[in-house]
């Protein structure tokens, strides 16, 4: 499979602003995607998912786009909060490759000031 | 509806040595995965169980193994422990282990080699 990557290693963001964390993908047959929360000393929390036949999904305070002309996803936090900080991770399905195999990429940590 | 378990949280071990993590799914999911995640490489795909059969397999050495049970629960085994293996030992069901559905993480374990 092919890497994914992130724009963004670090994001400070004060506390009741939105977030935007970026990933670039490069694999442009993966038909799946997921954002991934990672807090210290925890495993990756699951936040959204998106297939590549939508553009955007919403969830509770977050949004992921889909832009697969340019092989980009984003996730958006609304209204950020002290506990949304942590690492952000997107992670694709290794399509036409193994199942159960997620590709991930390197992460961006999200820091909120008070 | 209890999350992924994995036993133990921490581990210290030594070159040479073998170890054994355990993994027990979440309720009715049939599809176990293992990651490795280090500050260096990130997430890395390990393998993916199914029905007591390893469907897929990362790009490691035979030093790392894994097998199901027929609960789902899962091992992994490492052998020969190097330095190098230090890392968080990450698994994650899903349901079916399809290219679009989500994986839920547990919190790992903690290998740290002397």
């Amino acid at each position: 499979g092919e890497s994914v990557g992130l724009h963004l290693p670090t994001l400070s963001v004060q506390e009741g602003d939105n977030s935007i964390i970026n990933c670039a993908y490069s694999n442009s047959a993966s038909d799946y995607f997921i954002w991934y929360k990672q807090e210290s000393g925890k495993g990756p929390q699951f936040i959204i998912d998106i297939r590549s036949n939508m553009d955007k999904r919403q969830g509770q305070r977050v949004t992921v786009l889909l832009n697969k002309t340019v092989k980009h996803l984003s996730l958006q936090i609304a209204a950020t909060q002290p506990g949304d900080s942590a690492v952000y991770f997107c992670a694709e399905n290794n399509y036409g490759g193994s199942q159960g195999n997620l590709i991930f990429g390197k992460g961006t940590k999200l820091s909120v000031k008070p | 509806k209890a999350g992924v378990t994995q036993t133990p949280r921490y581990l210290i071990k030594t070159r040479g040595q073998q170890v054994t993590l355990s993994c027990s799914p979440i309720s009715g999911h049939r599809s176990v995965s293992w990651y490795q995640q280090t500050p260096g490489q990130g997430l890395q795909f390990l393998f993916e169980y199914f029905s007591e059969t390893q469907r897929n397999k990362g790009n490691f050495p035979g030093r790392f193994s894994g097998r199901q049970f027929s609960n789902s629960r899962s091992e992994m085994n490492v052998s020969t422990l190097e330095l190098g293996d230090s890392a968080l030992y990450l698994c994650a069901s899903s349901l079916a282990g399809s290219s679009n559905q989500p994986q839920h993480f547990g919190d790992g374990t903690r290998l740290s080699i002397l």
